[in-house]
């Protein structure tokens, strides 16, 4: 079945640690997102991608990368420059040439040891 | 700037119909979207408007007023699974960026 797939569930990290959550689409979808989710707030945007090896900054990007070297995965590292990493983590995607939604992965869930 | 307002959280009693408001004031509009996420998964895709009126899908029905910048979700027949967050969500322009606006979601508690 096709779908995107997030990974890990779960995810932990120590201090100063930089780690990558990864984020798989086998939809062919052209667009890819990072949103990222904390207790009584909206999904917040943190880098999106239209094409591969093209990506832009959201709204909160300071403290992570991307790359998109290939159009099935866009995998985001939350280096150890972001202070408060404890978050949902949601990838999304979706065609870029119609009115289709964003379909979403099941989250990571990125808690600091 | 641009703002998504919804209620933080209704309470509905299983069976009933329950109206979800999300107003907006955004640059631009080009489509509004709904969207269910029960506690800890991602959300899923509910509907999608982007002319006036009301779009029908089984028990979940959506309306827009682009005049007045207001959408509302209706659940009817409501049933405990529909406990959950509903997000409304704007794109305010065309093309392929398509970055969304997102409200802060309404948390609706459907009691027995």
């Amino acid at each position: 079945d096709g779908g995107i797939t997030q990974s890990p569930k779960y995810l932990f990290r120590k201090e100063g640690q930089n780690v990558t959550l990864s984020c798989e689409q086998n939809l062919n979808h052209d667009a890819m997102y990072w949103y990222r989710q904390d207790p009584g707030q909206g999904l917040r945007l943190i880098y999106y991608s239209q094409i591969v090896n093209d990506f832009q900054k959201g709204d909160i990007a300071e403290g992570y990368s991307v790359s998109r070297e290939k159009k099935e995965s866009f995998p985001l590292t939350v280096t150890s420059a972001q202070k408060n990493p404890t978050a949902f983590y949601l990838c999304a995607s979706r065609l870029t040439n119609s009115n289709q939604p964003q379909h979403f992965g099941d989250g990571t869930r990125l808690s600091i040891l | 700037g641009q703002n998504i307002d919804q209620p933080t959280e209704m309470t509905a009693t299983e069976g009933a119909i329950v109206q979800i408001n999300c107003t907006y004031q955004t640059s631009g509009f080009n489509g509004l979207f709904w969207y269910q996420q029960h506690a800890g998964e991602a959300p899923t895709f509910l509907s999608y408007n982007v002319l006036d009126g009301l779009e029908e899908k089984g028990r979940f029905s959506s309306f827009l007023s682009r005049s007045k910048g207001y959408s509302y979700l209706l659940l009817k027949e409501l049933q405990m699974k529909d406990s959950a967050s509903y997000l409304c969500a704007v794109s305010p322009n065309a093309g392929n960026n398509r970055k969304l606006i997102w409200g802060l979601g309404t948390s609706l508690a459907v009691n027995p």
